[in-house]
């Protein structure tokens, strides 16, 4: 089955910097990506998603990038802001079918006002 | 839209009783339903997955007679936890997806505590 890594698991940027989470999958045949955000005590908030026949996808200050030779992709959050704190994770799945996300193991940040 | 709500926020029940936790997508018609169970500062580990009128698919080690999944609307899934334990007190998600789109939107979880 699908296996997805996702690193750092820990994140510290100073308010205003750059944010970069990455993820590599295994399954090739994957062709969906999500990212979500999720704050303490409350449920997964689907912030940007991308498919394998995009490379990038963007969204104000999030953008995502896909390199299917790889088998990575990565989150950018530029101009950090403090209400960006939150454990991220990224997902992949194979789209027919079931539809079935597997997760990241997560990533906290935490964005230094 | 997608907004997918979920009742009760959280729970606290004595051992040996049942729980049932609603799902509902609000606007939107939900032909699948994730159900998800997540352990303090852990990912989220799917515990089944459940079509409008079907039987629920379970993952590998989740007791499907311990928890019980009805989607019997293109609106509603309901998660029972039956005869509950102490060990079961962890954090439940559902999620839906529908219109032949793999998007996944989550509800808000429910905190159960089983004393």
């Amino acid at each position: 089955g699908e296996n997805v890594e996702q690193h750092p698991s820990t994140l510290s940027v100073q308010e205003g910097d750059s944010a970069v989470i990455k993820c590599t999958y295994s399954d090739s045949a994957s062709n969906y990506f999500p990212w979500y955000k999720q704050e303490l005590g409350k449920g997964p908030q689907l912030i940007i998603d991308i498919r394998s026949n995009v490379g990038e996808k963007k969204d104000q200050r999030i953008a995502v990038t896909l390199n299917k030779t790889a088998k990575h992709f990565s989150l950018h959050i530029t101009e950090t802001q403090p209400e960006d704190s939150a454990v991220y994770f990224c997902a992949a799945s194979f789209g027919a079918g079931s539809y079935q996300l597997t997760f990241g193991k997560g990533t906290k940040l935490s964005v230094i006002p | 839209g997608a907004v997918v709500s979920q009742h009760p926020s959280r729970v606290i029940c004595k051992s040996g009783t049942s729980v049932k936790i609603e799902c509902r997508s609000l606007d939107f018609q939900a032909t699948t339903m994730f159900w998800y169970r997540q352990f303090p500062k852990q990912s989220l580990m799917l515990m089944a997955t459940s079509n409008e009128g079907s039987k629920a698919t379970y993952e590998q080690g989740v007791e499907k007679d311990k928890f019980l999944i009805n989607h019997a609307s293109l609106t509603l899934s309901t998660l029972t936890v039956t005869s509950a334990h102490p060990e079961d007190s962890s954090f439940y998600i559902c999620s839906a997806s529908g219109g032949g789109m793999e998007t996944q939107y989550f509800g808000p979880g429910t905190r159960l505590l089983v004393l």
